[in-house]
């Protein structure tokens, strides 16, 4: 059984360039989370999907979007890139009322 | 808005001893999970407690929730360098958004 895949592994970007990550749930999970962890950090929330609408939204600017396809998988937009964008990104899915199971991250570099 | 805080941020002991990581809320627990970090990696989940005074266990990590529901307890027995790790609390209700404390990163030494 596979568990939450993400892609890509790693990143570099430039500062103001755009940039997509994808998310695969845990098979069975209707839910995806997506969570910034900058360095020495704790995850921070960004937002949740479920049956393709963002639920929930933490203190993240416009320039994080979203969007969940209808076989539950899940991209992050991140628009107009600044330095502090830099950290590691985190997909975690669940079930609509169960525990979270995370991804192992993309590592996203703004230069 | 609720937070987090994790006690010791670093912790390094040597392989064999016992240690304890603390997390202590803000505001009142409806749920509480632990979970594990190796650098730059995915979070593993360890244990979720809900219920004030309850205690979970999983090989040598036990976990707890104090009864009043505002602190918990992460302890590891006869640590082994399979321990070693950065160690993350989060608060949340089923599904909701995880608030997440900064971590506890944990050395074993041989």
């Amino acid at each position: 059984d596979a568990g939450v895949t993400q892609s890509p592994t790693h990143l570099i970007k430039t500062r103001g360039q755009q940039v997509t990550l994808r998310c695969s749930p845990k098979s069975g999970h209707d839910t995806v989370s997506w969570y910034q962890q900058a360095l020495g950090q704790g995850p921070q929330f960004i937002f949740q999907y479920y049956e393709e609408e963002e639920r929930q939204r933490g203190n993240f600017p416009d320039r994080f979007s979203g969007h969940q396809f209808p076989n539950y998988s899940s991209e992050l937009n991140v628009n107009a890139l600044l330095l502090g964008d830099s950290a590691l990104y985190l997909c975690a899915s669940s079930l609509l009322t169960d525990t979270q199971y995370f991804g192992p991250g993309t590592r996203l570099t703004v230069l | 808005s609720q937070e987090l805080e994790q006690s010791p941020q670093s912790l390094i002991v040597q392989e064999g001893k016992n240690l304890t990581i603390n997390c202590t809320s803000s505001k009142t627990l409806y749920g509480l999970y632990w979970y594990k970090q190796k650098y730059g990696e995915g979070l593993i989940f360890l244990m979720m407690l809900q219920k004030g005074g309850e205690e979970k266990s999983h090989e040598k990590i036990t976990a707890k929730l104090d009864e009043k529901k505002q602190q918990s307890s992460l302890h590891i027995t006869a640590s082994q360098p399979s321990h070693a790790g950065i160690y993350l609390c989060g608060a949340g209700q089923g599904a909701q958004k995880l608030v997440f404390g900064q971590g506890t990163r944990l050395t074993i030494n041989p």
